[in-house]
C-alpha cells in the first residue's frame, strides 16, 4: 500500500485558470505535509508546508489539509505556463518524509 | 538556491562498480537524508543521518551505506552497482528539533547511470 497517493495526471488547465492538485495519505502519524514542485531534469523545490487542519495561503498557492479525511490539496490560482511541472505531495511524521509519485501539470498558453 | 550542494552532478558507472556521492548541507542544518528518484517516480527514502549516526532507513539493501561528518556533510556509498540503481540521487538537509515533520531542502541531485 502506497503511503502517499497522487493522481499521476497529466492535469491540463488553461492559462489563468485554477489548478487543483490532490493527495491522500495512509499514515495517521503524519503530522506535517509539504508540496514540492519539480521541473523536468531538476530537483524538487519546496512550495508550501502545512501542519494544521484548514487552509494556508501563500501568494497564488493555497494548501489545504484535512487530517480526518487524510487528504491534502494544493490550489494554484491564475495558473501560468511557468507552473507546468510535476507537483510532489509529501508527509512526515517521524524521521522520514514520504513522497507521492507526483502529478504532472500542464498549463496551456 | 537551498544551500545544499551535491557532487558530482552526473556520472556513469559500470555494473558491479562502487560509487560515492557527496553532499554539503545548508548552514545550520544538522540532519541529512538521502533519496533515490527513478524516472517517473517520487523520491524514495534511503536513510537519514543525525549526529553522525544513521537514525532511520528505508527499504534499501545494505550495499547502500552512508556517512555523516562532524561538519554535517555526508556521503552516500553504493556497492555492487546494478542497472536498476540508475536514478537521480537527492540529498536533503534539515534541522532536527527532536520532533517530527522537519522541512527538508534538496540539493540539485546527482544523476547516476549504470551501464
Amino acid at each position: 500500500q502506497k503511503e502517499v497517493e497522487q493522481n499521476s495526471g497529466p492535469l491540463s488547465v488553461p492559462e489563468g485558470a485554477i489548478a487543483s492538485l490532490n493527495c491522500t495519505y495512509s499514515d495517521r502519524g503524519s503530522q506535517s505535509f509539504f508540496w514540492y514542485r519539480q521541473y523536468s531534469g531538476k530537483s524538487p523545490e519546496l512550495i508550501m508546508s502545512i501542519y494544521s487542519n484548514g487552509d494556508k495561503e501563500d501568494g497564488r498557492f493555497t494548501a489545504q489539509l484535512n487530517k480526518a479525511s487524510q487528504y491534502v490539496s494544493l490550489l494554484i490560482r491564475d495558473s501560468q505556463p511557468s507552473d507546468s511541472a510535476t507537483y510532489l505531495c509529501a508527509g512526515s511524521g517521524g524521521f522520514k518524509t514520504i513522497f507521492g509519485a507526483g502529478t504532472r501539470l500542464f498549463v496551456k498558453a | 538556491e537551498t544551500g545544499v550542494t551535491q557532487s558530482p552532478t552526473h556520472l556513469i558507472k559500470t555494473r558491479g562498480q562502487q560509487v560515492t556521492l557527496r553532499c554539503s548541507s545548508q548552514s545550520g542544518h544538522n540532519t541529512v537524508s538521502w533519496y533515490q528518484q527513478a524516472l517517473g517516480q517520487g523520491p524514495q527514502f534511503i536513510f537519514q543521518y543525525y549526529r553522525e549516526e544513521e537514525n532511520g532507513r528505508g527499504n534499501f539493501p545494505p550495499r547502500f551505506s552512508g556517512l555523516q561528518f562532524p561538519n554535517y556533510s555526508s556521503e552516500l556509498n553504493v556497492n555492487a552497482l546494478e542497472l536498476d540503481d540508475s536514478a537521480l540521487y537527492l540529498c536533503a538537509s534539515s534541522v532536527s528539533r527532536g520532533g517530527s515533520g522537519n522541512t527538508i531542502y534538496f540539493g540539485e541531485g546527482s544523476w547516476l547511470t549504470v551501464v
